[in-house]
């Protein structure tokens, strides 16, 4: 079956340090790959996708995420964390077939950023 | 540029009470529109997507209902609200086609007491 996990439902990080969030899917055929941020009673807001281009893509906020499809991964990075990078984080996959675009998405992952 | 607007932003409502969530989007047309609902603590749930005016999909089975009475507009309603109806209501919007990403409103955040 068709599915997308994230590794990790809380993540903490000092401020400055390397984020990693974690995000890898089930599927035979590369699907498209898309990474929201969600900040408190707001909704979900795109920071980066993957739609079959450059493997390695840059995002929002300093955000970026690299596509492996030997390790069916697309792990979301970001060199130096800052206060304000403290959300929820969903990784969402959309796989091949369906008449609309639905997507599925990962259980989210916490981010608290440490001062 | 598109907007999505959702509202009430908040509510509070007792058990058995009819349910009214309405989404408008502007600067697009035709536009994919779906209803998701998030928990607390939990991912996002599909409740309905639509394609079209008049044509709803249900993802999963509940006392809830979607419609789309015009383009640009849905709505989800309840006729009597159960206590699992609590969470945080998102409405999206995408335009046609596989890589398209969706693009969600600010939410509504529904009590049921």
């Amino acid at each position: 079956a068709q599915s997308v996990t994230q590794l990790g439902s809380h993540v903490s990080v000092s401020e400055g340090a390397l984020v990693l969030l974690r995000c890898n899917y089930s599927s035979s055929v590369p699907p498209y790959l898309f990474w929201y941020v969600q900040y408190p009673n707001q909704g979900l807001q795109l920071l980066l996708k993957y739609t079959s281009a450059a493997t390695l893509v840059k995002g929002i906020n300093g955000f970026e995420a690299e596509f492996k499809k030997s390790e069916t991964s697309f792990h979301l990075t970001k060199p130096s964390a800052h206060m304000s990078d403290a959300a929820e984080y969903f990784c969402a996959v959309r796989f091949y077939g369906g008449a609309t675009n639905k997507l599925i998405f990962g259980t989210g992952t916490l981010l608290a950023v440490q001062p | 540029s598109q907007t999505i607007h959702q509202w009430p932003a908040t509510l509070v409502q007792p058990v058995g009470s009819p349910l009214s969530l309405e989404c408008t989007v502007e600067g697009t047309s035709n536009p994919n529109l779906y209803w998701y609902r998030q928990a607390a603590g939990r991912g996002l749930q599909l409740l309905f997507y639509s394609v079209g005016i008049g044509q709803i999909s249900s993802e999963v089975p509940q006392n809830l209902s979607a419609s789309r009475p015009q383009d640009r507009q849905f709505i989800l309603s309840s006729k009597k609200l159960l206590l699992s109806d609590s969470g945080f209501y998102l409405c999206a919007w995408s335009k046609s086609g596989a890589d398209n990403e969706q693009f969600f409103g600010p939410g509504t955040r529904l009590t049921v007491l």
